[in-house]
């Protein structure tokens, strides 16, 4: 029973343009979504956040999409950079059950090429 | 401000045996999270401790235990050894339900 689903395991995008990766979830008891960044051989780094009040958040080139009725968000990068070069993963949390647990997708890997 | 650090880096342990990983948490952060991520999977919710308690568990036997100590800090627990634990095992901490920021991890293999 996948909760959350990234279903694109890979991305390749040229340096410059923009990266959007998606993720969908099933739950619709989740009311708040994070992405993380993995390099190998390092723990998540959190990026960014939204709560479900909001159907956009903004940081930088990172730029958050929710649209709940159709349980789908997106992470995208603009302009992305051969440093997002990384596996994303989005997790999703219902702040009222368990405080905070994080259920996360398969992770997507993104490869910027110069 | 210190992040989260987790010990050891790498264990190799053998089927049947117990093991024990320990997560400092990132200063100010009263909520310790574990996390295993197997090959090619997102990582999966084990337990997480507030103030020393357990406030959640995930879908892992018994033989999956935890701790948490006054100054916040945990252990991870793992009896009865199998060749399936073989994971990266994240820990995260954080100040009650918000974001968790994750340590660099314990790759944990069983033989």
């Amino acid at each position: 029973d996948q909760q959350v689903k990234q279903n694109s395991p890979s991305l390749s995008v040229q340096e410059g343009r923009i990266s959007i990766l998606n993720c969908d979830y099933t739950n619709s008891m989740f009311d708040y979504f994070l992405w993380y960044k993995k390099y190998p051989a390092e723990g998540p780094t959190f990026l960014i956040s939204i709560s479900s009040i909001k159907d956009k958040n903004e940081d930088g080139r990172f730029t958050v999409f929710l649209n709940k009725s159709a349980k789908h968000l997106s992470l995208h990068i603009v302009p992305s950079q051969p440093g997002d070069s990384a596996v994303y993963f989005c997790a999703a949390s219902a702040v009222g059950n368990q405080g905070g647990k994080l259920i996360f997708g398969q992770g997507t890997e993104l490869s910027v090429k110069p | 401000e210190t992040g989260v650090t987790q010990s050891p880096t790498h264990l190799i342990k053998t089927r049947g045996q117990q093991v024990t990983l320990r997560c400092s948490s990132q200063s100010g952060h009263n909520t310790v999270s574990w996390y295993q991520q197997a090959l090619g999977q997102g990582p999966q919710f084990i337990f997480q401790y507030y103030r020393e308690e357990e406030n959640g568990r995930g879908n892992f036997p018994p033989r999956f235990s935890g701790l948490q100590f006054p100054n916040y800090s945990s252990e991870l627990n793992v009896n009865a050894l199998e060749l399936d634990d073989s994971a990266l095992y994240l820990c995260a901490s954080s100040l009650g339900a918000t974001e968790q920021y994750f340590g660099p991890g314990t790759r944990l293999t069983v033989t």
